[in-house]
C-alpha cells in the first residue's frame, strides 16, 4: 500500500537557520504529494503541493520539489522564523479520494 | 465564508458513553472525512464521503458511525465510548483537486 515516511523529530533551529525536513514516500501510479502545516491548538493547513514528477511547490518561503527518480519530496526553507514553529506534515494522494495518506508529523521548533 | 467548523472543541466522557462530533463546511465541497490523530501516528482515517447520502470506511472505522444527508453536514457518532478513543478528532472537506481542509479539532477524552 501506500506510505509516507518522514522525519523524526523534534527539529529545534535558531531563528535564520535553513530548514530541510525529508519526506519520501512510496506509492503506486502517480501521486499527488502536499505538505500540511499545524500550528498549535489548530487544524491542519495546506502549505504547498506538487501534482507531477519535477514540479515545485512553494508558499510562505517554503519549497518543496517532487522527485520520481528518489520518491521524495522534502521542505525547505532557507531562514526560518519563530512564527514557522509547527508540526509539518508530508501527504499523498493516489487512486482517489479516499487514497490520502499523512506522514506521522515533524515538530519544528524555531528559537529567537 | 467560514470553512470547516466544528463543534465541540473539548469533551469528556465516561466509558460507555455516547455522543455525536458535528462538523459542517460552506465550500459546497463534495468530499469530506472525519481523521483521528495521536501521537506518533499521524493522521488515521476513520470515515469519508464523496457526496450526500454516499458513506464509505476508512482505515480505523470501528466504533464510530456516520451519515451525510446534507452536503454541509457530516457528523461522528461514537456509539459506546471506550479510552481508546481518547483522541484529537479532525473533520475535513474537500474539492476533487484532493486538498484537503480541515476544521480546528475536537479533542477527546474518554475516562
Amino acid at each position: 500500500g501506500n506510505s509516507v515516511t518522514q522525519m523524526e523529530g523534534p527539529v529545534t533551529l535558531s531563528e535564520e537557520a535553513f530548514l530541510t525536513i525529508n519526506c519520501t514516500y512510496t506509492a503506486t501510479g502517480y501521486p499527488s504529494l502536499f505538505w500540511y502545516v499545524q500550528y498549535p491548538g489548530e487544524g491542519l493547513q495546506l502549505l504547498l503541493k506538487a501534482t507531477k514528477a519535477d514540479d515545485k511547490g512553494s508558499n510562505k518561503g517554503f519549497e518543496a520539489t517532487y522527485r520520481k527518480e528518489t520518491t521524495s519530496f522534502h521542505l525547505e526553507k532557507g531562514s526560518v522564523q519563530v512564527s514557522d514553529s509547527a508540526v509539518y506534515f508530508c501527504a499523498l494522494s493516489a487512486g482517489g479520494y479516499q487514497k490520502v495518506t499523512f506522514g506521522t508529523g515533524t515538530k519544528l521548533q524555531v528559537i529567537p | 465564508n467560514a470553512g470547516v467548523t466544528q463543534t465541540p472543541k473539548f469533551q469528556v466522557l465516561k466509558t460507555g458513553q455516547s455522543m455525536t462530533l458535528q462538523c459542517a463546511q460552506d465550500m459546497n465541497h463534495e468530499y469530506m472525512s472525519w481523521y483521528r490523530q495521536d501521537p506518533g501516528m499521524g493522521l488515521r482515517l476513520i470515515h469519508y464521503s464523496v457526496g450526500a447520502g454516499i458513506t464509505d470506511q476508512g482505515e480505523v472505522p470501528n466504533g464510530y458511525n456516520v451519515s451525510r444527508s446534507t452536503t454541509e453536514d457530516f457528523p461522528l457518532r461514537l456509539l459506546s465510548a471506550a479510552p481508546s478513543q481518547t483522541s484529537v478528532y479532525f473533520c475535513a472537506s474537500s474539492s476533487a483537486a484532493y486538498e484537503q481542509y480541515f476544521g480546528p479539532g475536537t479533542r477527546l477524552t474518554v475516562t
